[in-house]
Order: C-alpha cells, then sequence, then structure tokens
C-alpha cells in the first residue's frame, strides 16, 4: 500500500510569506493522479491542484504544484488571510483506490 | 449550480447499520463515477468505497470491506451506502464526492464534495 507523508506537520507563516508543503510518496507514483485540497474548519475540502500541477476552476495563481515520482510540493506564493487552513495531498490508483496524505495546517505565526 | 447533499446520518448503536443518501443536481449524474470519503472527528480524510459510472465497478477499503456496499440509482440521481456492524471507528463526518475524469481518464480527480453527513456510533 502506497503511503503519501505530509511535511512539516504545521507550519506557522506571516500573511504575504510564501508557504511550501510537501508530499512524499512511499513509491513512485503518477502524476497525473495527485490532487491537493484545502480545508477549513466545518466545511468540506475543497480542490486546489490535480494532475499535480492543474490548478482547478477558480483557484487563485497563488497557488501551483509541481513534483513528480515521490515528491509532490504545493506552494502558496503569498499567503492571504483566507489561505490558512489544512492543506492534504492525495493520490488516485489501486488498493486502495483513493489515498490522503495526513495533512498539513497552514496557521498564522 | 453543482450540487451534492447528503443525508441519513445520526446516532447509531455499536453493531447497528445505516444507510446514507447523496442526492446529485446541476450535472448528468450517471456520467460520473463517485466516492463517499470520510473524516473522524480532529482527524484527516479517510477513502470508504467507490462505485462506477454505471454501477458495475464496485470498490472499499479495507476497514469497511465485508461491512459496507455503495449503490447507486441514476434514474433518482442519488448515490448510498449501506454500513453494517458499526463501531466507534466509524464515527465521522461521511461525504459524498463526485469523480472527474479527463483525457479519457489520463487525468482521474475529485472536484465536487458535498457537506457532509455526521455519522456518530455510540450507545
Amino acid at each position: 500500500e502506497i503511503v503519501l507523508t505530509q511535511s512539516p506537520g504545521t507550519l506557522s507563516l506571516s500573511p504575504g510569506e510564501r508557504a511550501t508543503l510537501s508530499c512524499r510518496a512511499s513509491q513512485s507514483i503518477s502524476s497525473s493522479y495527485v490532487s491537493w485540497f484545502q480545508q477549513k474548519p466545518g466545511r468540506a475540502p475543497r480542490l486546489l491542484i490535480y494532475a499535480a500541477s492543474r490548478r482547478a476552476t477558480g483557484i487563485s495563481d497563488r497557488f501551483s504544484g509541481s513534483g513528480s515520482g515521490t515528491d509532490f510540493t504545493l506552494t502558496i506564493s503569498r499567503l492571504e488571510p483566507e489561505d490558512f487552513a489544512v492543506y492534504f495531498c492525495q493520490r488516485y490508483g489501486s488498493s486502495p483506490l483513493w489515498t490522503f496524505g495526513h495533512g498539513t495546517k497552514v496557521e498564522v505565526k | 449550480e453543482v450540487q451534492l447533499v447528503e443525508s441519513g446520518g445520526g446516532l447509531v448503536q455499536p453493531g447497528g447499520s445505516l444507510r446514507l443518501s447523496c442526492a446529485a443536481s446541476g450535472f448528468t449524474f450517471s456520467k460520473y463515477a463517485f466516492s463517499w470519503v470520510r473524516q473522524a472527528p480532529g482527524r484527516g480524510l479517510e477513502w470508504v468505497s467507490g462505485i462506477s459510472e454505471s454501477g458495475s465497478s464496485r470498490y472499499y477499503a479495507d476497514s469497511v470491506k465485508g461491512r459496507c456496499e455503495i449503490s447507486r440509482d441514476n434514474a433518482k440521481k442519488t448515490l448510498y451506502v449501506q454500513m453494517n456492524s458499526l463501531t466507534a471507528g466509524d464515527t465521522a463526518i461521511y461525504f459524498c464526492v463526485r469523480e472527474m475524469d479527463e483525457d479519457s481518464g489520463y487525468y482521474h480527480y475529485m472536484d465536487v464534495w458535498g457537506k457532509g453527513i455526521m455519522v456518530t456510533v455510540s450507545s
């Protein structure tokens, strides 16, 4: 079973700073099937990035994704107040069909 | 407006059963695969089960295999999951999620989520 490990667990930053979130897979995975989600308290997750680097509809260009093989990154170029949330990476594959990382919390420093 | 609305949650006793429903609107339901994803209080996301567009293929996480059955009614635009032999470990918010295919499956991702429904397993 492929495991997705996100780091750091918590990222403390100030508005305007750059956030770099990591997602590492326990074995090589197809970048076509890697997504990133944002979740705020009491809300459903929201798709930000799919296929490792493609922004979902309506997502600000502050958000960008990159990576291949086992290492994937979500970058938020300049944090806005509404960007402080929990971010999950995800992979589509098999056994299980979908796997999520445990999340990175981006909090106000 | 594209929308998924879950229903059927609530308090269930250990060992009990529950059927969740997800009503879809604003798109052609039968053209999409769907999944159920859950989130225990204060925890991360866990995929539970998935179903293909026609319903002919069904998939389950090991944690629910044998206790869970996913189904759909394309005429009613509704997704279901029947969960049996519930334990405290099944306590979570359950999300209904649409799966998107692009370029004949080259890209596959979850693009639309319901707001979720709480299931609490407790005596």
